[in-house]
C-alpha cells in the first residue's frame, strides 16, 4: 500500500512551459520535503513544510514554488523549466521529533523538458 | 553551510567481501539516518541513531553513531549482490530536517 504517492511518474514538459507536480500522503505526518536529484548525485532539499509552515532553502530557485494546501497534498511548480531543471523529484514525509523521524519517500517524478 | 560529508564516493567490491562507508558533519547531530537507494529507486529508510556511541544491527548491516555524535558509520558483512545501491546518511542540519551526504555507490561483483 503506497504511502507516498507521486503523480505523474514521468512528465515531460516544454522549455519554458510551467509544470506542477504532485504528492499526496496517507501517514498524517506533519512534514513534507520535496528533493531534486540528479543523475548520480544525492538528493538535494528543494523546501519543507512543518504543517503550513513553508521553509525555503536558501539555493532553491524562485523559479521553484511550492503549495500544500492540507496535510495530506503538496505540490511542486516550475514556473519556466529549463534544460537544468531536467531530473527526479522526490517527495517526501516524516513526523517532527527526535525519534522515529523517519522519511518515506514516493517513488518521484522524472522530468523531462524538450 | 553546514553539511554532511560522506566517503568514499563510490566502492567496488567482491561479492562476500566487506563494506564500510562513513559519515562526518562538522556539527553535532540530534540524529542520524541511513537510506538506501537502489538504481532507479528512491531512497529507502535503513535506521536512525539516536544516542552518542549507539551501535546498531540488521543482519549484516552494522550501524554505529560516534561519541561525539558528528560522525557515523554502516559496515556491510559478506557483502552480496542484492547489496548493490546507493548508501546515504542524512541528518538535520541548521534549520535543515534532513539534509542528505553524497552517498557511496555499491557495486557488487559476483
Amino acid at each position: 500500500d503506497a504511502m507516498v504517492i507521486q503523480n505523474p511518474r514521468y512528465q515531460v514538459t516544454q522549455f519554458g512551459k510551467p509544470v506542477t507536480l504532485s504528492c499526496s500522503q496517507t501517514l498524517n505526518h506533519n512534514v513534507m520535503y520535496w528533493y531534486q536529484q540528479k543523475s548520480s548525485q544525492a538528493p538535494k532539499l528543494l523546501f519543507h513544510y512543518y504543517d503550513k509552515d513553508f521553509n525555503n532553502e536558501a539555493d532553491t530557485p524562485d523559479n521553484f514554488q511550492s503549495r500544500r494546501p492540507n496535510t495530506s497534498f503538496c505540490f511542486l511548480d516550475i514556473r519556466s523549466p529549463g534544460l537544468g531543471d531536467a531530473a527526479m523529484y522526490l517527495c517526501a514525509t516524516s513526523r517532527t521529533g527526535r525519534l522515529n523521524t523517519e522519511a518515506f519517500f514516493g517513488q518521484g517524478t522524472r522530468l523531462t523538458v524538450v | 553551510g553546514q553539511q554532511v560529508m560522506q566517503i568514499p564516493q563510490y566502492q567496488h567490491v567482491q561479492e562476500g567481501e566487506d563494506f564500510t562507508t562513513y559519515c562526518n558533519s562538522s556539527t553535532t547531530l540530534s540524529n542520524i539516518q541511513w537510506y538506501k537507494q537502489r538504481p532507479g529507486g528512491h531512497p529507502v529508510f535503513l535506521i536512525q541513531l539516536v544516542k552518542s556511541g549507539e551501535v546498531k544491527k540488521q543482519k549484516r548491516l552494522t550501524f554505529q553513531f560516534g561519541e561525539a555524535k558528528k560522525n557515523s558509520s554502516l559496515h556491510i558483512t559478506a557483502t552480496q549482490t542484492t547489496d548493490v545501491g546507493t548508501y546515504f546518511c542524512a541528518g538535520p542540519t541548521g534549520n535543515t530536517p534532513l539534509v542528505f551526504g553524497k552517498g557511496t555507490r555499491l557495486s557488487v561483483i559476483a
